[in-house]
C-alpha cells in the first residue's frame, strides 16, 4: 500500500496564475480532506470530500475549490493566486470509524510558492 | 468557537519525560487527537481519545483528558531524540467532518 500520495512535490507560480494539486488516498479509504499549512502554523482545514461531493468547507474564498473523482481521488484548484497562498498543501483521506473518529492518514504535501 | 491552543516550544533532556499542554474551545469535542510532524513530512496520527475517556495509555505515551477544563496533554516518557519534532493537538466534533488543529509544540531533545 503506497499510502497517500500527492503530486507535485513542489510548485512556483506567480500572482494571478492557477493552480492543480493531486491526491490520491490510502486503499481503502473514501474521504479526502484538503489543508493548509503556513510556515509556523498547524494546518487549516479547507474542505473535505466525500462521495464525490464536498461535504463541509472551512474558512477559504471561493477562489479554492476542489473536486473528487469515483476511484476517491481528489485535486484542489486555486485561481487567481496570491502571495498568501504560498504554503504546504496537505491532503489526508480517512474513512470513519466509531472507534477512532475521524483517523487520518496524510500525505506529504504540495509546497507551493507564489512569487 | 473553534480554537485549539498550545505552547510552542518545549526542550528536555533525553531520557526524562516530555508533558505537552493544550487546550480547546468546543465543547462538543467527540474526538481528540495528537499527531507529530517531522521535518519535509506530513502528519502522522500518534494517540487519540474519546472525549468520555479521562485518560489513554500506548507505550510511552500518556494522553490526559480534563474535559471540565477542555484541557489535554501529552506525556511521552523516556524521551529519545528521534522524538524531536514538532506535536499538533486536534480535535473533531460531533457530527462535524473538519479537524480543527493547534498551531503546533516544537519538541527539542537534548542528548
Amino acid at each position: 500500500d503506497a499510502g497517500v500520495t500527492q503530486s507535485p512535490t513542489h510548485l512556483i507560480k506567480t500572482r494571478g496564475q492557477q493552480v492543480t494539486l493531486r491526491c490520491s488516498p490510502k486503499s481503502g479509504h473514501d474521504t479526502v480532506s484538503w489543508y493548509q499549512q503556513a510556515l509556523g502554523q498547524g494546518p487549516q482545514f479547507i474542505f473535505q470530500y466525500y462521495e464525490e461531493e464536498e461535504r463541509q468547507r472551512g474558512n477559504f474564498p471561493d477562489r479554492f475549490s476542489g473536486h473528487q473523482f469515483p476511484n476517491y481521488s481528489s485535486e484542489l484548484n486555486v485561481n487567481a493566486l496570491l502571495l498568501g497562498d504560498s504554503a504546504l498543501y496537505l491532503c489526508a483521506s480517512s474513512i470513519w470509524s466509531s472507534r477512532v473518529g475521524n483517523e487520518q492518514f496524510f500525505g506529504p504535501g504540495t509546497r507551493l510558492t507564489v512569487l | 468557537g473553534e480554537d485549539v491552543e498550545q505552547s510552542l516550544f518545549l526542550s528536555v533532556r533525553e531520557g526524562d519525560s516530555s508533558v505537552i499542554n493544550c487546550t480547546y474551545t468546543d465543547s462538543s469535542s467527540t474526538y481528540l487527537y495528537w499527531y507529530k510532524q517531522e521535518p519535509g513530512a506530513g502528519l502522522q496520527l500518534l494517540t487519540y481519545i474519546f472525549s468520555n475517556m479521562d485518560m489513554k495509555q500506548d507505550q510511552r505515551l500518556t494522553v490526559l483528558l480534563n474535559k471540565k477544563d477542555k484541557h489535554l496533554s501529552l506525556r511521552i516518557a523516556d524521551t529519545q531524540t528521534g522524538d524531536s519534532a514538532i506535536y499538533f493537538c486536534a480535535e473533531i466534533n460531533t457530527g462535524g467532518f473538519k479537524t480543527i488543529f493547534g498551531a503546533g509544540t516544537r519538541l527539542f531533545v537534548k542528548a
